[in-house]
């Protein structure tokens, strides 16, 4: 059973830094490339990062490049999203979510198959 | 504002069909077979529902269905239970812009 746990979510003051982990089991890690996904509060959902499954290629949005760093261990299962210079507009709930499955070897990449719980970040002052 | 647009409230009786909606571009759904749903319980995750614009993971029931015409796709609920009563986000690979969201609906279940 695929399980995602989010972890280092946090009250944080405007343009410090907070380091976010996503804590992977019940499915092979290292295939899989891996995506972060933001909710501010009341609001819809907003693609923030993906990184591929060797950690070689990372993709950003607009909102977070330059800001925003990914990285991950696959010897620990591990995502992790580097956030620097918080800004209140980053204020979200922040969602790990697995990048597709691949079944009698056809991958279907192009979606969010599993996602985690969730981690609040708060960015104010 | 985001950029897939979908209406912000849907709603039907039990047993009955609700269609929502969600419309993009040419350059995310007009150009990529690359549309999911996903429905979200208040306070919870998202949940896949429908990938590849209509494909259904296992476990979700059949009563969910998708569709795509040009910039415009769909999800179709029939038979409505009250379990289904929740947020619906459709969402688009948009080539190098990544991914897309649309604003969610909330679908209420009379």
């Amino acid at each position: 059973q695929v399980q995602l746990v989010e972890s280092g979510g946090g009250v944080v003051q405007p343009g410090r830094s907070l380091r976010l982990s996503c804590a992977a089991s019940g499915f092979p890690f290292s295939p899989y490339g891996m995506h972060w996904v933001r909710q501010a509060p009341g609001k819809g959902l907003e693609w923030v990062a993906l990184i591929s499954n060797d950690g070689s290629k990372k993709y950003y949005s607009d909102s977070v490049k330059g800001r925003f760093t990914l990285s991950r261990d696959n010897s620990k299962n591990t995502l992790y999203l580097q956030m620097d210079n918080l800004r209140p507009e980053d204020t979200a709930v922040y969602y790990c979510a697995k990048q597709g499955f691949c079944s009698d070897g056809v991958c279907y990449a192009h979606h969010f198959d599993h996602w985690g719980q969730g981690a609040l970040v708060t960015v104010s002052s | 504002q985001s950029a897939l647009t979908q209406p912000p409230s849907a709603s039907g009786s039990p047993g009955q069909s609700v269609t929502i909606s969600c419309t993009g571009t040419n350059s995310d759904i007009g150009d990529y077979n690359y549309v999911s749903w996903y429905q979200q319980h208040p306070g919870k995750a998202p949940k896949l529902m429908i990938y590849e614009v209509s494909q259904r993971p296992s476990g979700v029931p059949d009563r969910f269905s998708g569709s795509k015409s040009g910039n415009t796709a769909s999800l179709t609920v029939s038979g409505l239970q009250a379990e289904d009563e929740a947020d619906y986000y459709c969402s688009s690979y948009a080539g190098s812009n990544g991914w897309v969201f649309g604003g969610g609906t909330k679908l209420t279940v009379l």
